[in-house]
């Protein structure tokens, strides 16, 4: 059964750079395919796409995000990671990694990862 | 790039059904996928393509798209429906762009 569990810091202060990991089991990164995506929601907000990549390392951001995100893939580790710079206090959110399937009619997230609260504050 | 719209919130009764709605011109292009979260819960995937239900998903949940307008059902509302729940399409732009629509509110009375 595939899993996907997001770690990393759970406090990260103002400006300074947020880094998480997703390590998946249960299946390759390197299956074909499937990209791998991370989502946000924000306190109280909707949920956000910020990017998505595939095993071979090509990736796409949100365009309001894209000045600052950076999402890399390890095959050997079987993770992928996401890096957001010069955080402030509107990057607080719960952050997700799932696996982003697609087919000639569409893209779905399927599964999530639990989800990991990141707070940015000093 | 494209935007998704929903209703914020909508009700049913128990046992009745509830159609949710989601806008936008991308959805001529692609299908919707369709999203439900529960309070301190991870989304959880109900509907995706023209109307599949991954497993484990009941079959009470259905979806159905025209022109710019996707719609996911739930036929025999129960109380254990009650969730926000949001649609994802990719954008129309060109580009491997995505966007979540802005949610709805499901309060099963």
């Amino acid at each position: 059964q595939l899993q996907l569990q997001e770690s990393g810091p759970g406090l990260v202060k103002p400006s300074e750079t947020l880094s998480l990991t997703c390590t998946v089991s249960g299946d390759s990164i390197s299956s074909s395919g499937f990209y791998w995506g991370w989502i946000r929601q924000p306190p109280g907000k909707g949920l956000e796409w910020i990017g998505s990549i595939y095993w071979s390392g090509s990736a796409y951001y949100n365009p309001s995000l894209k000045s600052r995100v950076t999402i890399s893939v390890d095959t050997s580790k079987n993770q992928f990671s996401l890096k957001l710079s010069s955080v402030t206090a509107a990057d607080t959110a719960v952050y997700y990694c799932a696996r982003h399937a697609y087919d000639s009619s569409g893209y779905w997230f399927d599964p999530w990862g639990q989800g990991t609260l990141v707070t940015v504050s000093s | 790039s494209s935007e998704l719209t929903q209703d914020p919130a909508v009700s049913v009764a128990l046992g009745q059904t509830v159609r949710i709605t989601c806008q936008g011109d991308t959805l001529r292009s692609y299908y919707a996928s369709w999203y439900q979260r529960k309070p301190g819960q991870a989304p959880v995937l109900v509907i995706y393509g023209k109307n599949n239900r991954p497993s484990g998903i009941p079959d009470r949940f259905s979806g159905s798209s025209s022109g710019n307008t996707a719609s996911l059902t739930i036929t025999g509302a129960q109380a254990e429906d009650e969730a926000d729940y949001y649609c994802y399409s990719r954008d129309s732009s060109g580009y491997h762009h995505y966007v979540f629509a802005t949610g709805t509110k499901v309060t099963v009375l």
